[in-house]
């Protein structure tokens, strides 16, 4: 049982480019989203998704853009990057809304930094 | 809106102390979630604990237990006899009511630091 996987682990990008970090789940779970954590400042909701086809903003969704075509996947998109989006970026999936089961399981993280 | 404070920035002990990580939260729900949540330094984060704000018993688990009053909006997080191992980064989060258009949504807050020193 894999859990949350994130690809990739690392990566280094220059200001203006544009890429996708990976989020995978095995777990048939119905939520997924996406964290940003910066020092002082604890972890932030980027974007979420409460099932296949539907997402929404979280509190920080300026620059990033997702989608959720199957119940696994979850990728997050940088359109254009700049150096503020440099930081620790974990996807985080839980398996019922409805019930309230709202339990996150955590991927291991991918540490953007942007020149 | 929702909020949680961790005021403590940065915690130092040495091995065996007890340590409490204090967690204030807002929230106008009269029905919520709170969290507690371990990110040691291999940079995972760690489920530990969830509480139903209708659930106000103290909970121990081990050389862990936590503290819930509604009273003061406080959610605490007692480690007894610290460990080096304890040392990490501990987050503690509110999340809405189950049962409406829940989004499973966690506000975090700002995370304490625990070094526990051999």
């Amino acid at each position: 049982n894999a859990g949350v996987t994130q690809t990739p682990k690392f990566q280094v990008l220059k200001t203006g480019q544009s890429m996708t970090l990976q989020c995978a789940q095995d777990m048939n779970h119905e939520y997924m989203s996406w964290y940003r954590q910066d020092p002082g400042m604890g972890l932030r909701l980027i974007h979420y998704s409460v099932g296949a086809g539907i997402t929404d903003q979280g509190e920080v969704p300026n620059g990033y853009n997702v989608s959720r075509s199957t119940t696994e996947d979850f990728p997050l998109r940088l359109l254009s990057a700049a150096p503020s989006q440099t930081s620790v970026y974990f996807c985080a999936s839980s398996y019922s809304r409805s019930t309230g089961a709202n339990v996150l399981t955590f991927g291991a993280g991918s540490r953007l930094t942007v020149l | 809106a929702q909020k949680v404070t961790q005021a403590q920035t940065e915690i130092s002990v040495v091995e065996k102390e007890d340590v409490t990580l204090d967690c204030v939260y807002e929230t106008r729900d009269t029905t919520y979630y709170l969290f507690w949540y371990k990110q040691p330094p291999s940079g995972e984060l760690v489920f530990l604990i969830r509480r139903n704000s209708f659930d106000e018993q103290n909970e121990i688990s081990g050389r862990y237990s936590w503290n819930f009053q509604k009273s003061t909006s406080s959610f605490n997080f007692t480690i007894t006899a610290s460990q080096v191992v304890d040392s990490a980064v501990y987050f503690c989060a509110l999340s809405e009511a189950p049962g409406r258009s829940n989004t499973g949504k966690l506000i975090f807050g700002q995370g304490t630091t625990l070094q526990v020193k051999p």
